[in-house]
């Protein structure tokens, strides 16, 4: 099984300022048909994960812009340009490459 | 809109059963794979199950092959998760979520707790 590693898994940021969260992978992400199935997921307090961003860097219907996404092979990481409080909970990196389907533990994001 | 519905989970005792519905609407479910995903309490995410657009094609996680089974009506938009042999380390939160297209897990239901407890 491919193991997806995040870190941190905490991170007190500032509103109104920028958060990053690294995600490694065990395994190339990279599928046969040559595109890279990592994803970003957002879990709110008390809500189901939410899908931010898909294939490393496609920000998904509705996602703003704030949220992007970058990497290649097995590093990525997912970035908040300002961070708002609507953006506190958990987030997770998955991979959809290779079943089963795996998921980092997750980065609480949290405001200072 | 993309709407997935779980049916309420429930308490079961070790060794017992339970069958976990989500009814799907606004896309056309019999095009898209469809999964289930698990959240024990406070923890992390953990894939369970697929399905291909047909129903004939499925997948499963260790943990749970040959006790759970996956399976979709798609003149009923439904997709299904048959519980057999449930262990206390089954419980969870369990999520119906859409395959997506480029992405493998788009769209996820409100989720249905399961419950396993004597």
């Amino acid at each position: 099984d491919i193991v997806m590693t995040q870190s941190p898994l905490s991170s007190p940021v500032t509103l109104g300022q920028p958060a990053s969260i690294s995600c490694r992978s065990s395994h190339s992400l990279v599928d046969t048909d040559g595109t890279t199935y990592l994803n970003w997921l957002q879990q709110r307090p008390g809500q189901p994960p939410r899908l931010l961003i898909y294939q490393i860097s496609t920000r998904f219907s509705g996602v703003p812009d704030r949220f992007s996404g970058s990497g290649a092979g097995t590093d990525f990481t997912l970035r908040i340009s300002r961070v708002e409080a609507e953006d506190v909970g958990i987030y997770y990196c998955t991979q959809a490459t290779q079943f089963p389907y795996t998921f980092g533990q997750g980065t609480k994001l949290e405001i200072k | 809109e993309v709407q997935l519905v779980e049916s309420e989970g429930g308490l079961v005792q070790p060794g017992g059963s339970l069958t976990l519905s989500c009814a799907a609407s606004g896309f056309m479910f019999n095009t898209l794979w469809m999964h289930w995903v698990r959240q024990p309490p406070g923890e992390g995410l953990v894939w369970v199950s697929r399905i291909d657009v047909e129903g004939t094609i499925t997948t499963y996680a260790d943990s749970v092959k040959g006790r759970f089974t996956i399976s979709r009506d798609n003149a009923k938009n439904t997709l299904n998760l048959q519980m057999n042999n449930l262990r206390v380390e089954d419980t969870a939160i369990y999520y119906c979520v859409r395959g997506g297209p480029g992405s493998g897990l788009d769209y996820w239901g409100q989720g249905a707790l399961v419950t396993v407890s004597s």
